[in-house]
């Protein structure tokens, strides 16, 4: 089956520098990228999603981009802010839909 | 998200018990799912159905079970045999299947805690 790695496991960055969490992924099949953001104790929210035909996507502060060559995809978060802090996942969409064990962001004031 | 609900939002087990969570969809999607979720992991997929009364095991269905008798209602039971059922359990529903490249909607989750 899918076999998904998501590095890091927890990232702490300054308000105002930038975030990167990078996802691998083993089966080449796989054609749909999502990232889920998950604050404590609440339900993960979809904030962006790439799908195999484009290589980058972008929404105001969140880009994702993906490498289907080394099979890997990633997220950036630009100018992080305070409310950035969560828990970020990854997931890998194909014959099934399989998730990281996530990043946990923390944004320092 | 405000279309798939879950409850209740906090359970409590007593060892031996069944109990059974409640998820329910108003967005008329075809596939739904359950996943456990422990401190510090990532989801893990516990059963899923594509269709009213049909459903597949997940990569942990040992110890749970679940029914699709309706297209908007899912619910898990956390029977017994489930040997350490202490988790927060999420619920979701996506357009359809057969493969998994259709968005994942989650719902709220229920906590659930064995005493």
């Amino acid at each position: 089956g899918e076999n998904v790695e998501q590095h890091p496991s927890t990232l702490s960055v300054q308000e105002g520098d930038s975030a990167v969490i990078k996802c691998t992924y083993s089966d080449s099949a796989s054609n749909y990228f999502p990232w889920y953001k998950q604050e404590l104790g609440k339900r993960p929210q979809l904030i962006i999603d790439i799908r195999s035909n484009v290589g980058e996507k972008k929404d105001q502060r969140i880009a994702v981009t993906l490498n289907k060559t080394a099979k890997h995809f990633s997220l950036h978060i630009t100018e992080t802010q305070p409310e950035d802090s969560a828990v970020y996942f990854c997931a890998v969409g194909g014959n099934d839909m399989r998730f990281g064990a996530g990043t946990r962001l923390t944004v320092k004031p | 998200d405000g279309g798939i609900t879950q409850s209740p939002k906090y359970l409590f087990r007593k060892e031996g018990q069944n109990v059974t969570l409640s998820c329910e969809q108003n967005l008329n999607h075809d596939a739904m799912y359950w996943y456990r979720q422990d401190p510090g992991q990532g989801l893990r997929l516990i059963y899923y159905s594509q269709i009213v009364n049909d459903f597949q095991k997940g990569d942990i269905a040992e110890g749970y079970s679940v029914s699709r008798e309706k297209k908007e209602s899912f619910p898990l039971t956390v029977t017994s045999a489930q040997k350490n059922p202490t988790a927060f359990y999420l619920c979701a529903s996506s357009i359809a299947l057969p493969t998994s490249t259709d968005t994942q909607y989650f719902g709220p989750g229920t906590r659930l805690t064995v005493l």
